[in-house]
């Protein structure tokens, strides 16, 4: 499968505990993005990576989130200090260049009970 | 915060019937996008249409797009149950590189 892959698929945890995410492009693509998508709505931007750049955060993107993409391959999210409120799909998303179409991977489901 | 709206939010329709969706966004846009979604799943690629094209098409799919209006459509033509999703458009605004997103259309093809 040469699309974009997310792990894990879902994932539950507790308040309070720490969680990461991992998103691995189509693998010639420069640009990963993350998104976020509540229960009945559009996905919602957080950040953006060109190669292992981090080039824009959103303000969604609280000191609690932190993303990286070291090689420039894959990223990861982490989330520490879980809430409740945390509880979303979370997205990834990879392109080519500028202006190209962004396909995005099946998400990771997350619970935080 | 979500850039545009969809319109309608819900739409049934029988199979074989034509189904038209709507979008408005509020800003300058280098290019808008359509996506499907099935429920709790990734979101599909539909089609990319770029500021200075007015139509694309896509096998049953055709997309128009009115910057002067600051809106797009979604037709799908012929529906199939199998059509039966969320679809989202999506804007790549100037200056940006991240799509802002709509609040989506929800699909019924009944068979």
């Amino acid at each position: 499968d040469t699309g974009v892959s997310q792990n894990p698929r879902h994932k539950i945890t507790k308040r309070g505990q720490n969680v990461t995410f991992r998103c691995d492009p189509i693998s010639e693509h420069n640009r990963l993005y993350w998104y976020r998508q509540t229960l009945g709505q559009g996905p919602e931007f957080l950040t953006y990576f060109q190669n292992e750049a981090q080039l824009e955060k959103s303000r969604l993107l609280s000191d609690r989130f932190s993303a990286e993409r070291p090689k420039g391959s894959f990223s990861t999210l982490e989330i520490q200090r879980t809430e409740q409120g945390d509880s979303a799909m979370y997205l990834c998303a990879s392109s080519l260049g500028i202006g190209n179409e962004q396909f995005f991977g099946p998400g990771t489901r997350l619970t935080v009970l | 915060s979500q850039q545009g709206e969809e319109d309608p939010q819900a739409l049934s329709i029988q199979e074989g019937e034509n189904a038209t969706m709507n979008c408005s966004y509020k800003t300058s846009i280098n290019n808008l996008q359509w996506y499907r979604q099935n429920s709790g799943r990734g979101l599909v690629h539909l089609i990319l249409i770029r500021s200075n094209e007015r139509e694309k098409h896509s096998g049953r799919l055709r997309v128009t797009l009115d910057t002067s209006k600051k809106s797009s459509s979604l037709l799908i033509t012929a529906s199939r149950a199998a059509d039966t999703a969320s679809y989202f458009c999506a804007t790549e605004d100037t200056g940006r590189r991240a799509l802002t997103f709509g609040s989506g259309t929800r699909l019924q093809v009944q068979p």
